[in-house]
């Protein structure tokens, strides 16, 4: 069973650029979320991919978005960085087998974004 | 605003003692429960889940929820020092969207 893979796992940028970050599903899940954890926080929700739409989204600006593949990849692009992005970015899949209840949420290595 | 309330600790306990992390969430209607182990520099893995009412044992992990008093609790025995790290707690609403909603979890430390 392979597990959730991000990449890539350090990323450093600057203010006002743009960045895109990549997440593979583990095997056997349809569903991505996207959650930012700054130090000492809890993973904040940025949103959540099922069947290449967008399923549900949290208090996070339209400069987040994101998309899913066929495949069930995922990518979160965040357009003109500001500080406060720097975070560590967490992508985590699970199955939606449609019983109303999915599967947990297991999480990849993430992706540790600063911001100069 | 859907919450999840933990207190961030850090909470310290001797080397094979029990401890006990709280979690309590606002929306009643709250229908799955997880908890989450988070290493310092790594990301979360999921310990436990609970849907039910009552306790849930898993080796040295007994996860505890009580709906009407809407708070979940995970108890861990026997401490080991590697059982150091935050733990996290995570609830999905009521509504229909299964979209976990985290804590800002418990540093727990456990000393020799």
């Amino acid at each position: 069973e392979t597990g959730v893979t991000q990449s890539p796992t350090h990323l450093i940028k600057t203010r006002g650029q743009q960045v895109t970050l990549r997440c593979s599903s583990q095997s056997g899940h349809n569903t991505v979320s996207w959650y930012q954890q700054a130090l000492g926080q809890g993973p904040q929700f940025i949103f959540q991919y099922y069947r290449e739409e967008e399923n549900g989204r949290g208090n996070f600006p339209p400069r987040f978005s994101g998309l899913q593949f066929p495949n069930y990849s995922s990518e979160l692009n965040v357009n003109a960085l500001e500080l406060d992005d720097s975070a560590l970015y967490l992508c985590a899949s699970s199955l939606n087998a449609g019983t109303g209840r999915n599967s947990p949420l297991h999480f990849g290595n993430g992706t540790r974004l600063t911001v100069t | 605003q859907k919450e999840v309330e933990q207190n961030s600790g850090p909470l310290s306990v001797p080397e094979g003692a029990i401890a006990s992390l709280n979690c309590t969430y606002s929306d009643r209607g709250s229908q799955s429960f997880f908890w989450y182990r988070q290493y310092s520099g790594k990301s979360p893995e999921l310990i436990m889940f609970i849907y039910s009412n009552g306790d849930k044992e898993d080796g040295r992990f007994t996860a505890q929820l009580n709906k009407a008093s809407q708070y979940v609790s995970l108890l861990i025995r026997d401490s080991q020092p590697s059982d150091s790290a935050t733990y996290l707690c995570a609830v999905t609403a009521s509504g229909g969207s299964y979209i976990p909603t985290f804590g800002r979890g418990t540093s727990l430390i456990v000393h020799p």
